[in-house]
């Protein structure tokens, strides 16, 4: 079985503020996929950021980066002074063939 | 514009009724797949389809139905509602899961009173 496992259920900061996500995954493929997605207030589901078990390389993208580590298992999710528009639920996901396993979602409410 | 179309998007319906959620997506996607997303449980895989004719069980199938006779459809049935099936509920396409990002709809918020 896999399981993805978010164990921050809300973080709250003031804009400005770093914010980082934890996400730890447990599999034992050698190929899987991970995933981050962002639910806004208004309920649908964007997606992020993509990572397969081959690449570890940490990526940047404006204020969000990731940090991929297999060793530990972890793949987290800083944002970057932070701003009200973060403020989102977020959810880290392993997919292996063709299911698709979510973590329970952090909620970030970023205060002005 | 690229999209994954759900509906309705909202329900609410008595116990045992049938009801179908749509799902239909313009990208050509072979795979299609739905979800449901309850507090603290984040989404979790009811069924999912690897092209027209191929299914399979998620993670809950208990109580859902899937059809896949073309393409673009991915119906989600729910052939005798519960009201522990009242919940928000997404589906999803993707060209290859895994390699591309899946495409959500804006899902559909069912409550079964």
């Amino acid at each position: 079985a896999q399981k993805v496992t978010q164990a921050q259920t809300e973080i709250s900061v003031v804009e400005k503020e770093d914010v980082t996500l934890d996400c730890v995954y447990e599999t034992r493929d050698t190929t899987y996929y991970l995933f981050w997605y962002k639910q806004p207030p208004s309920g649908e589901l964007v997606f992020l950021i993509r990572r397969n078990s081959f690449d570890e390389q940490n990526e940047i993208s404006g204020r969000y980066s990731w940090n991929f580590q297999k060793s530990t298992s972890s793949f987290n999710f800083t944002i970057t002074a932070s701003q009200v528009v973060d403020s989102a639920v977020y959810f880290c996901a392993l997919i292996r063939g063709y299911k698709l396993s979510f973590g329970a979602g952090t909620t970030v409410t970023v205060r002005a | 514009e690229a999209q994954v179309t759900q509906n309705p998007r909202y329900l609410i319906t008595v116990t045992g009724k049938k009801l179908t959620v749509t799902c239909s997506q313009n990208m050509n996607h072979e795979y299609m797949s739905w979800y449901r997303q309850d507090p603290g449980l984040g989404l979790r895989q009811i069924y999912y389809s690897m092209n027209v004719e191929v299914t399979d069980k998620g993670d809950v199938p208990e109580g859902y139905k899937v059809s896949r006779k073309e393409k673009r459809n991915f119906p989600l049935i729910l052939e005798s509602p519960s009201p522990n099936q009242t919940s928000l509920y997404f589906c999803a396409s993707s060209l290859m899961p895994g390699i591309t990002e899946a495409f959500f709809g804006q899902g559909t918020r069912l409550t079964v009173v």
